[in-house]
């Protein structure tokens, strides 16, 4: 049963620059949350997708943008990329029934370097 | 809002050393708590959670009990091991507030040695 699944798995882009990051639920799952960790941080939540629809977000600016298919899998998008956006990208999908009691399931997330 | 406080690192023990590592927390409902490892280079693992007061979370011999009365989740092990060697992320769900989020506290690293 395979797990959360993210790709690429590092990824080096350029200032200014827009990337995109993929994420593949664990089976079974409907929701995807998506959350950016800064070297020597915890994970910060950066949004919620539900049914194709941002279900809620963190203090991220409008570059972090997302989208969520109709078989789950979701996409992070980020534009005008900055420096301090180099970071661990995280992606953790969940039953949106019950977040709160299993917890969520967490991929190995995507490096990205800013030069 | 929501918030996790985590026991600053790094933690240093040797092996089959108590291991304790403090959490609180403040929330404005009554979330569900958890543990989060993370080993160098991989992505967050669920160690164990607790949904309600007075429950314990255990897994791997780690436990952790959910004290609403101090609002702590406290880790601890009676005998670590060098493979227990990793970050430690504290996190709460108050999704019962409609938050539908996992804050995490900053994390501790702990490091066993032989």
């Amino acid at each position: 049963d395979a797990g959360v699944t993210q790709s690429p798995t590092h990824l080096i882009k350029t200032r200014g620059q827009q990337v995109t990051l993929r994420c593949s639920p664990k089976s079974g799952h409907d929701t995807v949350s998506w959350y950016q960790q800064a070297l020597g941080q915890g994970p910060q939540f950066i949004f919620q997708y539900y049914e194709e629809e941002e279900r809620q977000r963190g203090n991220f600016p409008d570059r972090f943008s997302g989208h969520q298919f109709p078989n789950y899998s979701s996409e992070l998008n980020v534009n005008a990329l900055l420096l301090g956006d180099s970071a661990l990208y995280l992606c953790a999908s969940s039953l949106v029934a019950g977040a709160a009691n299993y917890g969520y399931t967490f991929g190995s997330g995507t490096r990205l370097t800013v030069v | 809002g929501d918030s996790v406080t985590q026991m600053e690192g790094p933690v240093t023990l040797s092996e089959e050393a108590f291991l304790t590592i403090n959490c609180t927390y403040t929330a404005t409902g009554y979330p569900s708590l958890f543990w989060y490892v993370q080993y160098p280079g991989e992505g967050l693992q669920l160690l164990l959670k607790a949904t309600k007061a007075d429950d314990k979370g255990s897994n791997k011999g780690f436990e952790a009990t959910y004290r609403k009365e101090t609002t702590s989740f406290h880790l601890e092990k009676g005998s670590v091991q060098v493979s227990d060697s990793a970050v430690y992320f504290c996190a709460l769900d108050d999704s019962g507030g409609s938050n539908y989020k996992l804050t995490f506290g900053k994390g501790t690293l702990l490091t066993v040695n032989p």
